[in-house]
C-alpha cells in the first residue's frame, strides 16, 4: 500500500531534551515536507526537501532540523523542544509540482 | 508573498448544496488544491485545478479562475460524513515544494 508513515503517534516530552520524529514513504517521491498544524493557524510549511541532499526552509523552520540522507526518509529533527513546539505534525510526500501531497497519520508533539 | 483566505465555518443540512470559497493572492501561482480532513485526521487529496473551469468529481466539483485569484469546492447531495475541514491550498510552481494552506473551512452537515 502506497503510504507516508511517522513515528511516534503521540510524543510527550520535556523541555530541552532532543528528539526525531520519523518519515519514511514507499512511492519514490522526490518532494518532502514537514507541516505543523495549530488551532486557528491552519497548516504552516516547516522544512520541504525536493530530492536526496536538497533541502530547504518553509514559512517556520527556526527550532527544527531536517535531513534527506535516502529519498525515502525524511526526518523531523528538535535540537531543544520548547513548550511552543507543541503541536500536530504531519509529513507529506509528492511525486512532482503538479501532484498533491499524500500526508502520513500526523505526530502529535507536547513539550512540557 | 502569499494570501490565502477562506470562510472559517460553514453549516448545511444533509442533501443540501454548499459551496465553499477560496481567494488566494501568491506570486508564481501553479494550481489550486482541495484538502478534506476530519478531526485528528490527516488531510486528504479532493481536487487539483491548473486551468480555469470547472472540474466534477462525483458529488465533488471545484472551480478556478486564475484572473481573479478565485476557487470553490462544490458538495452536492450532503452527507453526514462530509463533515470535515475543508482546505484549499496555492501551489507555488516557481518554487518547487511549497504549497500554501490557508486555514480550512470547518463544515457541519446537520440531519
Amino acid at each position: 500500500e502506497a503510504q507516508v508513515t511517522q513515528n511516534p503517534r503521540y510524543l510527550i516530552t520535556v523541555t530541552g531534551k532532543k528528539l526525531t520524529v520519523t518519515c519514511s514513504q514507499n512511492m519514490n517521491h522526490e518532494y518532502m515536507s514537514w507541516y505543523r498544524q495549530d488551532p486557528g493557524l491552519g497548516l504552516r510549511q516547516i522544512y520541504y526537501s525536493m530530492n536526496v541532499e536538497v533541502t530547504d526552509k518553509g514559512d517556520v523552520p527556526e527550532g527544527y532540523k531536517v535531513s534527506r540522507k535516502e529519498k525515502r526518509n525524511f526526518p523531523l529533527i528538535l535540537e531543544s523542544p520548547s513548550p511552543n513546539q507543541t503541536s500536530l505534525y504531519f509529513c507529506a510526500s509528492r511525486a512532482g509540482p503538479n501532484y498533491g501531497y499524500t500526508f502520513g497519520s500526523g505526530t502529535r508533539l507536547t513539550v512540557v | 508573498g502569499q494570501n490565502i483566505d477562506q470562510p472559517t465555518e460553514m453549516t448545511a443540512t444533509e442533501g443540501a448544496i454548499v459551496q465553499i470559497n477560496c481567494t488566494y493572492q501568491t506570486s508564481g501561482f501553479n494550481g489550486l488544491f482541495w484538502y478534506q480532513q476530519h478531526a485528528g485526521e490527516a488531510p486528504t487529496f479532493l481536487s487539483y485545478n491548473v486551468l480555469d473551469g470547472l472540474e466534477e468529481k462525483g458529488r465533488f466539483s471545484s472551480f478556478l479562475s486564475r484572473s481573479k485569484g478565485y476557487s470553490y469546492l462544490l458538495l452536492k447531495e450532503l452527507q453526514m460524513k462530509d463533515s470535515a475541514s475543508y482546505l484549499c491550498a496555492a501551489d507555488r510552481g516557481s518554487t518547487l515544494g511549497r504549497l500554501y494552506f490557508g486555514r480550512g473551512t470547518q463544515l457541519t452537515v446537520w440531519p
